[in-house]
């Protein structure tokens, strides 16, 4: 079955840090672009950010509102997406969720999401 | 900083007709931008309804249609069914990144 599973999330203290991930199964993570989007706690979604696929060179753009806190990476080996989290503030708390396609593909499947709480 | 403006919240009967639209503040929306469309019900993930303005995946039910309206984006319901209550989002693209509007919370009553 295609799919996708977020897990890492958790509780961080604000300035901190965290590393989430996107497993992908029945289907190979490399050759189609993917997609990381949060939820705030009863706000609506916002993208977070995505990587190309390996053959459309595997570049990535994120959202202006992150200000160059967040990377996304991918590690092939693993079939996972990876979402890197740096200076996190309360504002950052919410259910981050990955997304297949983008470029030739469709937007299609999710996962359903990881919860990261940012609190002291 | 851009912004993609959707009704906040629409009421609609059973069996009726509804049309929720998609706005941005960089002017009309055009097929350029890629228009998609998203379904959430509390609780559960987003599903993938509507891309590229008009198009369907195989699990989007036929009640549901894209289209470009008016300098809009636009998602129409035909025959409305208790079931289709839920948050509707919108998601465009600009050059590189996208931008989800703010939803719209679809009554069905």
């Amino acid at each position: 079955e295609v799919q996708l599973v977020e897990s890492g999330g958790g509780l961080v203290k604000p300035g901190g840090s965290l590393r989430l991930s996107c497993a992908a199964s029945a289907f190979t993570l490399s050759n189609v672009w993917m997609n990381w989007v949060r939820q705030a706690p009863g706000k609506g979604l916002e993208w977070v950010g995505r990587i190309r696929s390996k053959t459309d060179g595997g570049a990535t753009d994120y959202a202006a509102s992150l200000k160059g806190r967040f990377t996304i990476s991918r590690v092939d080996s693993e079939n996972t997406l990876y979402l890197h989290m740096n200076s996190l503030t309360t504002e950052d708390t919410g259910v981050y969720s990955c997304m297949r396609g983008g470029g030739q593909r469709p937007f299609d499947i999710w996962g359903r999401g990881t919860m990261v709480t940012v609190s002291s | 900083q851009t912004v993609v403006t959707q009704e906040p919240s629409l009421t609609v009967s059973p069996g009726g007709t509804v049309t929720l639209t998609c706005a941005s503040s960089t002017g009309a929306v055009t097929s350029a931008y890629y228009p998609n469309w998203f379904q959430q019900k509390p609780g559960q993930a987003p599903k993938t309804l509507i891309y590229s303005s008009n198009n369907k995946h195989s699990w989007t039910p036929a009640r549901f249609s894209g289209s470009l309206l008016g300098g809009k984006a636009a998602l129409t319901l035909s025959g409305v069914q208790p079931e289709d209550e839920a948050e509707y989002y919108c998601l465009l693209y600009y050059g590189g990144v996208w931008v989800f509007g703010g939803g719209t919370k679809l009554t069905v009553l």
